[in-house]
């Protein structure tokens, strides 16, 4: 069975400080890793990674994956309070359908 | 524009009532998903619908009954729900051949 662990669960933080999500995977037949972000409502596509070592970067988040040690990190820089939301990682297992297995999140509260 | 809508944003309703969750999007996206999502948990596939054909039942009971009338357009018809599918219903749509799912606000659902 597809399994996709996160950690830390949860985390706080002040603002401006910078943090690390983890995400590691076990799969059969990995295609991409993908990182999202949920307030409230629906989910935020962050990132989708695919190949190792090459860093994806949005602002002051960032993110890359090692295929030989299954795992992807999620950094954030200088978090501010917008910044706090769950972070989810999904894994595609590909096969003939998309489907997403994902971790249960990290919970990341940024104080002011 | 990478919008999928998603009505009504709340639903309350009786465990004999009929009700259906409605999904749309206009990006030319022919897979097209429904998750359900409990509180403090990821979110977890019910169904999988490509070229408007459904692909994946990850065995849900069938008092949920999803249908694709074209591509745009996703349905959940609910029937004779319990009290424990009070969720938050999530729809998401993707490429085929790209694995990046792009999510719906979704519909906080309560069965009374």
């Amino acid at each position: 069975e597809d399994k996709v662990v996160q950690s830390p669960l949860s985390l706080v933080v002040h603002e401006g400080d910078t943090v690390t999500l983890n995400c590691s995977y076990e799969v059969t037949n990995f295609r991409s890793l993908l990182w999202y972000k949920q307030e409230k409502k629906a989910p935020t596509f962050l990132f989708m990674l695919t190949s190792s070592g090459i860093e994806k970067k949005s602002g002051r988040l960032s993110s890359i994956l090692d295929k030989k040690e299954l795992f992807s990190i999620l950094n954030i820089t200088a978090t501010q309070t917008g910044d706090s939301a769950v972070y989810l990682c999904a894994v595609n297992s590909g096969g003939s359908n998309y489907k997403l297995t994902f971790g249960k999140g990290t919970l990341l509260t940024v104080n002011p | 524009d990478t919008e999928v809508t998603q009505t009504p944003k709340h639903l309350v309703m009786g465990m004999t009532n009929k009700k259906s969750l409605k999904c749309e999007q206009h990006m030319g996206h022919r897979a097209m998903y429904w998750y359900k999502q409990k509180a403090k948990k990821p979110p977890e596939l019910m169904f999988v619908y490509s070229y408007e054909k459904l692909s994946i039942n990850e065995s849900v009971p069938s008092r949920f009954s999803p249908e694709c009338p074209n591509s745009s357009l996703l349905n959940l018809h609910l029937h004779a729900l319990q009290p424990e599918d009070s969720a938050l219903y999530l729809c998401a749509s993707s490429q085929w051949d790209r694995e990046t799912q792009y999510f719906g606000p979704g519909t906080r659902l309560l069965v009374l």
